[in-house]
């Protein structure tokens, strides 16, 4: 059984607080690492698909990054906002294959 | 632009009877996912396409079944529901497979009651 842990469950920040939470993912068999937000009521929107070790993406204000080695991601978000308020999900893909394994979430709250 | 097409987004089904849920993905997409989300759960893989065919199976129960139609639309069919099925059903595609990103449908919420 692949499994894929997200750290922490919850979060809860100030606006203007930077942040960041881990994904962690079997290191053997790496094919690729999403990341998703999804805001409630709303269906998953994608942020990120990593691929290479050492893979570092930036869109706005978050950015991620990617250790296959030692089976971990960072997501990091620079001056939160209430917007930024969302689950953010990371799925891991081993081998290849067509069957991404998602992780339990990071809910985020970005208190005014 | 199109997005993914999920139909019906509500249904209400009795123990015992049969659901059957659409996707519709976005065009020129080759991949199509299903998941299930339990309430307070994680999206749980069900099944996935490639080309029509099935690539992947995931925690898909035997009284579930799903296919890939030749304009690319995707049906869940399930059969013999159980009061622990209701869930928000996602269809999600892709192009180039796992390392294109997932456009995901706004679900479809089955009631079991």
């Amino acid at each position: 059984i692949l499994n894929v842990e997200q750290s922490p469950q919850s979060l809860h920040v100030q606006e203007g607080d930077s942040t960041n939470f881990t994904c962690s993912f079997p290191s053997s068999n790496f094919y690729a690492l999403h990341w998703y937000r999804w805001e409630t009521a709303k269906s998953p929107e994608a942020l990120f698909v990593m691929t290479l070790n050492g893979d570092e993406k930036k869109k706005g204000r978050i950015s991620a990054t990617l250790n296959t080695k030692e089976g971990y991601s960072y997501l990091y978000i620079k001056g939160s906002q209430p917007e930024d308020s969302a689950t953010y999900l990371c799925a891991f893909v081993g081998g290849a294959t067509n069957k991404l394994i998602f992780g339990t979430g990071t809910l985020l709250a970005v208190q005014p | 632009a199109a997005g993914v097409i999920q139909s019906p987004r509500h249904l209400i089904k009795e123990k015992r009877e049969t659901a059957t849920l659409k996707c519709y993905p976005i065009p020129r997409h080759d991949t199509v996912y299903w998941y299930q989300q339990g309430p307070g759960q994680d999206p749980q893989f069900l099944i996935s396409f490639y080309e029509k065919m099935q690539s992947d199976k995931g925690s898909i129960p035997d009284r579930f079944s799903a296919q890939q139609f030749s304009d690319y639309h995707s049906e869940l069919n399930m059969s013999s529901l159980e009061l622990g099925d209701s869930a928000l059903y996602f269809c999600a595609s892709s192009f180039r497979g796992p390392t294109g990103e997932l456009f995901f449908g706004e679900g479809s919420r089955l009631t079991v009651l």
